[in-house]
């Protein structure tokens, strides 16, 4: 798993409330991202980072900010979060083996926004 | 706009038989091609990674092939075991592969 933690795993929140999500690796690796998962959809990049305070926008960043004050923490953070934010959060590294550029993902964070 | 389309969108297959799952991808500049494995409630898991020059890898009972003249995948599963019930993810890095574009996934049932 490369070491990445995801927490909380499970979360049920209110509408408009905030929400942060953490991803925590312990390898030292530079690019971290934030994905969702829906059905029907593939994975969509939300936003990613290649450096502490380095991030950048994805796809579907609209409703989420991320910070990475340490190379180990990358946050997601939902301002005010909405119904149409219920999803399943991933993290993901990447890290190059073998010539090319591999990706791990976390286990997974379930949040229902009611 | 990149890409990816997989297919089917579910199968059922019993146990010991063969599957073949299909991708196939809009993605340019091209980089790489890779499948996952998502098991319910898990992070996907790498199987293989392919190259432009690369027109099929092995990993165990899992055979990819690369046809990147046709921008056609396919993720063979050779004698099916009910551990292989999972979704299948194809991947398509873009430029210098730090851009992944995922397909939305094949959600394969090995039945008893």
């Amino acid at each position: 798993d490369a070491g990445i933690t995801q927490s909380p795993r499970h979360k049920v929140t209110e509408t408009g409330t905030p929400v942060t999500l953490r991803c925590h690796q312990t390898e030292n690796h530079r690019y971290m991202y934030w994905y969702r998962q829906d059905p029907g959809h593939g994975l969509r990049l939300i936003h990613y980072s290649y450096g502490v305070k380095d991030t950048d926008k994805g796809e579907v960043s609209d409703g989420y900010s991320v910070s990475r004050s340490k190379t180990e923490d990358f946050l997601l953070t939902l301002e005010s979060a909405t119904s149409s934010q219920t999803s399943v959060y991933f993290c993901a590294i990447s890290e190059e083996q073998g010539g090319h550029t591999e990706a791990f993902f976390g286990q997974g964070t379930r949040l229902t926004v009611v | 706009k990149n890409q990816v389309e997989q297919s089917p969108q579910s199968l059922i297959i019993l146990e010991g038989k063969n599957c073949t799952l299909q991708c196939n991808y809009t993605v340019s500049p091209f980089s790489n091609l890779r499948w996952y494995k998502q098991d319910t409630g898990r992070g996907p898991v790498s199987l293989t990674i392919m190259t432009f020059s690369e027109n099929t890898k092995s990993n165990g009972r899992y055979t990819a092939t690369l046809d990147a003249d046709t921008k056609q995948s396919s993720l063979h599963i050779t004698a099916s075991q009910l551990s292989d019930s999972a979704s299948y993810i194809c991947v398509v890095s873009e430029g210098y592969g730090q851009n992944f574009v995922f397909g939305p996934g094949t959600r394969l049932s090995v039945l008893p």
